[in-house]
This record gives structure tokens, C-alpha cells and sequence, in this order.
């Protein structure tokens, strides 16, 4: 079975372009989750999604993020107006069943953004 | 709000002695569930443990942790650790309210 998919992979963007991350989680999963990590930040939750609503979205910055679910195979994470501080590897997750935020969850490979 | 505390940053033991990583937590809610995660250099973080039930210890490749509800803990421990153990290691909790919290984070360094 494939894991969660991400792409990119890697990503450059100048300063004040748009970046778009997207993520395929496990087939069957009802949960996608988004994380942001730096060295120095270490994980940050962002958002996530169950049966493609919105549940929490506590960790999006206010500005310039935002996080879509438009059907069940795919999510996407967008970042307007990139700035050099967004850059992170940004990690995708799903789960299974109705455990939400207590279920175990099955990370992808990350998007590597870099914003020059 | 909820919130996961890792004591150390970085935990460095010498290969077949044996290591605990901290983890403790506040939150509100009864109903949670903990997890340890590993992420190895250039990986993706991976579930080692995971645990909602109240001292019930849970063990997998060699790690062991039992949550605690009385005294908030969800320490990580191997009574013999390896080389190939190196890597960041993350305490995580997800609570019956959908919120889901993670610790900063713990280095764990084996040397030989």
C-alpha cells in the first residue's frame, strides 16, 4: 500500500509568490492533518480535517494560510504572499476511523519549502 | 489549553545502558489518548507507541510506556538502548475534543 503522497517534494519560491502544497493520504483514511517543522520551531500542528470538514484549525497563521479538502483523495495547502519565515518542511498525516484526534497517525515525506 | 512538556531537549546514553524520555501533560479532558513518535534523520515522524488506556504499560520494539492519569505521564523508556535508536523523538496527545498537542521534542543520542 502507498503511503500518504506529497508535492512536491521540494519547493523554491521568491519572496511574495504563491506556494501550493498538496497531500494524497492513505486510501480508506478519514483524516488528513497538517504540520509545519523548522529546527527551530521543532512541529507545529496547523490543521486537519475528518471526512473532509474542517475540525481544527487552531495552528493556521491568520494571514496568508489556508488548507482545502475538496474530496477525500487529496488536500491542499496554500500559502500566499510567501515570506522567508514560511520556510519549514511542511508534513502531511492521515488516520484511520473515527479516532480523530486519538487515533495514530501516518505521516508523508513532507514538502520542503523554501522561500528566497 | 492541552499541552505535552518534554523535559529535555537532548538525551545522550551510551549504547546497552538504559534510557527514559519524559513526557507529561495537562489537559481537561478523560477521555485522551498518548502517543510516542519517532522520526528518524530525513524521515518522516512514525508512531513507536501509542496508549489510552490508564496504567496499561505498551510496548513495541523494545520501548515500553504506560500512561499515568494520576500523576499526567507518558514517559518512554528501553532498558537497553542501540545505535540505531538515534533520532527525535515526539510525545503526542490527541484529547475526545479533537484537539491534538505535541511536545517539542526530544534528541535521543546513542553513542557507543
Amino acid at each position: 500500500n502507498a503511503g500518504v503522497i506529497q508535492t512536491p517534494r521540494h519547493k523554491v519560491t521568491g519572496k511574495g509568490q504563491e506556494a501550493t502544497l498538496w497531500c494524497e493520504p492513505i486510501s480508506g483514511h478519514s483524516a488528513v492533518f497538517w504540520y509545519r517543522q523548522t529546527i527551530v520551531q521543532g512541529l507545529e500542528f496547523l490543521t486537519y480535517f475528518r471526512n473532509q470538514a474542517p475540525i481544527d484549525d487552531s495552528g493556521m497563521p491568520k494571514e496568508r494560510f489556508s488548507a482545502q479538502m475538496p474530496n477525500q483523495s487529496h488536500s491542499t495547502l496554500k500559502i500566499q504572499s510567501t515570506q522567508p519565515q514560511d520556510s519549514a518542511v511542511y508534513l502531511c498525516a492521515s488516520s484511520f476511523g473515527t479516532g480523530g484526534a486519538m487515533a495514530e497517525q501516518f505521516f508523508g515525506p513532507g514538502t520542503r519549502l523554501t522561500v528566497l | 489549553g492541552d499541552s505535552v512538556t518534554q523535559t529535555e531537549g537532548l538525551v545522550t546514553v551510551t549504547e546497552g545502558l538504559p534510557v527514559k524520555l519524559n513526557c507529561t501533560y495537562q489537559t481537561t479532558y478523560l477521555t485522551i489518548a498518548f502517543f510516542w513518535y519517532v522520526q528518524y534523520l530525513n524521515e518522516a515522524p512514525q508512531v513507536l507507541l501509542k496508549s489510552s488506556t490508564d496504567n496499561k504499560r505498551t510496548e513495541h520494539q523494545g520501548f515500553h510506556a504506560t500512561l499515568h492519569k494520576s500523576s499526567s505521564s507518558f514517559h518512554l523508556q528501553k532498558s537497553s538502548a542501540q545505535l540505531s535508536d538515534s533520532a527525535l523523538y515526539y510525545c503526542a496527545g490527541g484529547d475526545s475534543n479533537n484537539r491534538i498537542f505535541f511536545g517539542d521534542g526530544t534528541q535521543l543520542v546513542v553513542k557507543p
